[in-house]
């Protein structure tokens, strides 16, 4: 999984906290996923950016949940006032084409966010 | 709505042998697909691919089958090792307007387990 980094690969808060999550892509990537993975469940989608664009983010709930992919720096997945169901693993990918080349999404290591 | 399914929780087999990973999606738009291994702690690792143009790919030990007529694509290794236990993943991409064309919808998953 070299290549996509993620921070912090642990992340515990407390109800009604906020949470962010940074993931820096592939080097020469410039399109980013983010993923959630509940306990037992397989990864869902959740939003797609490329750099000052967010594309697709149909995967998000639309209340307490953001991401942005600025600039400049990583891209950042923002949850607000958390709760005990947004206990999960948070996986990023990138890919370096676009979306129509077959191009292979890697992933980070994934941060696993705890709420207490 | 299960779009990818990967009906087996749990496979094991012996190491040399070889080992059948399934998985049918319901989709007839899905146009690429591909197979995640992912270690406990770690993100899921890109193993092989296959476009629906084709109905095989290899790569070494890895080979995945497509049928798309019966929607149903598969993930053989052989021989098998026990450095493959792990938890493998088949994922799909559809294609269509550039927002959703991105997005990879995965199955539950599959432990295999390959035994000494």
């Amino acid at each position: 999984n070299a290549g996509v980094m993620q921070n912090p690969r642990h992340l515990v808060r407390r109800r009604g906290q906020e949470a962010r999550l940074r993931c820096s892509p592939m080097k020469g990537h410039s399109h980013v996923y983010w993923y959630r993975q509940l306990p037992e469940e397989g990864l869902k989608f959740m939003v797609y950016l490329q750099k000052e664009n967010i594309i697709d983010e149909s995967g998000m709930p639309k209340e307490r949940f953001s991401a942005e992919f600025p600039k400049e720096g990583p891209s950042i997945l923002r949850i607000q006032q958390v709760v005990r169901g947004d206990s999960a693993a948070y996986f990023c990918a990138s890919s370096p084409g676009t979306p129509y080349s077959n191009q292979p999404q890697h992933f980070g290591d994934g941060t696993r966010l705890s709420i207490l | 709505d299960q779009q990818v399914k990967q009906n087996s929780p749990s496979l094991s087999v012996q190491e040399g042998r070889i080992s059948i990973l399934n998985c049918d999606y319901t989709n007839s738009m899905f146009d690429y697909f591909l197979w995640y291994k992912k270690y406990p702690a770690e993100g899921p690792t890109f193993l092989i691919s296959i476009s629906s143009i084709k109905d095989k790919n290899e790569d070494g030990r890895f080979t995945v089958f497509l049928n798309k007529s019966a929607k149903h694509l598969s993930l053989h290794i052989v021989p098998s090792q026990p450095g493959d236990s792990a938890v493998y993943f088949c994922a799909a991409r559809a294609p269509g307007e550039e927002t959703s064309g991105s997005r990879l919808t995965f199955g539950e998953g599959t432990q295999l387990t390959v035994n000494p």
